[in-house]
């Protein structure tokens, strides 16, 4: 089991560049999140999905737009990069179960630079 | 909407003392409550979890206490050692919309 993978590991873009982040899992988990920190701070929720096809926004969405195609993929796109993103990217998953609470398996990150 | 708050932010302790860290939140229906360690440059890694049911979990060095009345869980290491030093982040489950919020974490700094 590779658990969960990011794909960059490191990215260098130019203000209005645009990318995507891939995000995969191979243990079947519903649930997938984005999250991004900034130095010295703590994760902030970006969008998350709870079943393929479905997304919803978290507390930071602006600037990003997800997709969930496939239940083992979760992409995270910056259409227009700007400075402000400049970030590490975490990437997380969990199981759903029937009372709910899940715990969280998390990617390696992602370190973007937005010049 | 949800609200987590964290103290202390930093915390220094002498190598072998003890370290208690603090979580409190806002929404009464959180039933998941994990404690996150992050070194630098890492993915944060679970340590310890307790489910709304539960008061207390302990795991070699390790413990959670839970206060569901009063909206707080607390983080606890005994004999703390220098490979304890790293970022702690608390991060309750909220249930009715599936996300977990957290905290803004707490550095801790074991001296040798």
């Amino acid at each position: 089991n590779a658990g969960v993978t990011q794909t960059p590991k490191f990215r260098v873009l130019k203000t209005g560049q645009s990318m995507t982040l891939l995000c995969a899992q191979d243990m079947n988990h519903e649930y997938m999140y984005w999250y991004r920190q900034d130095p010295g701070m703590g994760l902030r929720l970006i969008h998350y999905s709870v079943g393929e096809g479905t997304t919803a926004k978290g507390e930071v969405p602006d600037g990003y737009n997800v997709s969930r195609l496939k239940k083992q993929n979760f992409l995270l796109g910056l259409e227009s990069a700007a400075p402000s993103q400049t970030s590490v990217y975490f990437c997380a998953s969990s199981p759903s179960t029937p009372n709910s609470y899940n715990e969280q398996f998390f990617g390696p990150g992602t370190r973007l630079t937005v010049l | 909407g949800e609200n987590v708050e964290q103290h202390p932010s930093t915390l220094s302790v002498q190598e072998g003392d003890s370290a208690v860290i603090k979580c409190t939140y806002s929404d009464s229906a959180s039933n998941y409550f994990p404690w996150y360690k992050q070194e630098l440059g890492k993915r944060p890694q679970l340590i310890i979890d307790i489910r709304s049911n539960v008061g207390e979990k302990k795991d070699q060095r390790i413990a959670v206490t839970l206060n569901k009345t009063a909206k707080h869980f607390s983080l606890h290491i005994t004999e703390t050692q220098p490979e304890d030093s790293a970022v702690y982040f608390c991060a309750p489950y909220h249930p009715r919309t599936y996300k977990y919020i957290f905290g803004t974490g707490t550095r801790l700094k074991v001296l040798a």
